[in-house]
């Protein structure tokens, strides 16, 4: 399974944009980069996925790395519901879709 | 639409005690899995089931044995409890079981072995 590497912790400000790095130097070319996140005391929630191309959606976007081996999050404007610990995972193809999460990166958010 | 419902919640066991964890997804999805969380970290795989007949060891298979019931269920059994299978439990599911969808998780059972 490939392996990805987060920082262990960040910090933002309330209202402002946040980049949150993930580095996969050892992704193949089949693998899929998911993030997903988790609020204290809840089960992970899906935040966005991608493969080669830049992603967006309702709660995030994805930059992802010309050569693939490394991808940001980006959440627009930081609120105090995003402080969560955000997970980045190789999803391999054809893997029965399990996911091998790693430590993760968890983001404080001051007002 | 419940999603993916585990039960029970919470769980206190004595050492050597068997139990099994529930789980239920009503989303219509192929495949389901069981993962477990200690403080701290981030989840590990126990046990998946790719699609309904079928089951697979993910990571962290030992002492636990799994059953896809049917499509919707996927029951996640400790035969002889040990104090490090103190954990958060959670189950998951998602619609197909190659790539790209993403995965809807429970609400996560609580497990204390003493």
């Amino acid at each position: 399974d490939a392996k990805t590497t987060q920082p262990n912790s960040m910090e933002s400000n309330e209202e402002e944009p946040v980049h949150l790095p993930c580095n996969h130097s050892t992704i193949s070319g089949t693998d899929y980069i998911h993030w997903y996140r988790q609020l204290p005391s809840q089960g992970p929630e899906y935040v966005i996925h991608g493969l080669t191309s830049n992603v967006n959606n309702r709660m995030a976007s994805l930059a992802i790395a010309e050569d693939r081996k490394s991808s940001t999050l980006i959440l627009h404007r930081a609120t105090l519901r995003d402080a969560a610990v955000y997970y980045c995972i190789l999803r391999e193809y054809n893997q029965g879709g399990k996911l091998i999460f790693g430590q993760g990166t968890e983001l404080s958010v001051k007002p | 639409n419940a999603g993916v419902t585990q039960t029970p919640k919470f769980q206190v066991l004595k050492t050597g005690q068997s139990m099994t964890l529930q789980c239920a997804q009503d989303m219509n999805h192929n495949s389901m899995y069981w993962y477990r969380q200690d403080p701290g970290m981030g989840l590990r795989l126990i046990y998946y089931s790719a699609s309904e007949g079928t089951t697979d060891k993910g990571e962290v298979p030992n002492g636990y044995n799994v059953s896809r019931l049917n499509k919707r269920e996927f029951s996640l059994r400790l035969e002889s409890a040990a104090p490090s299978q103190t954990s958060v439990y959670f189950c998951a599911s998602n619609s197909q079981g190659a790539y790209g969808n993403e995965q809807f998780f429970g609400p996560g059972t609580r497990l204390t072995v003493l």
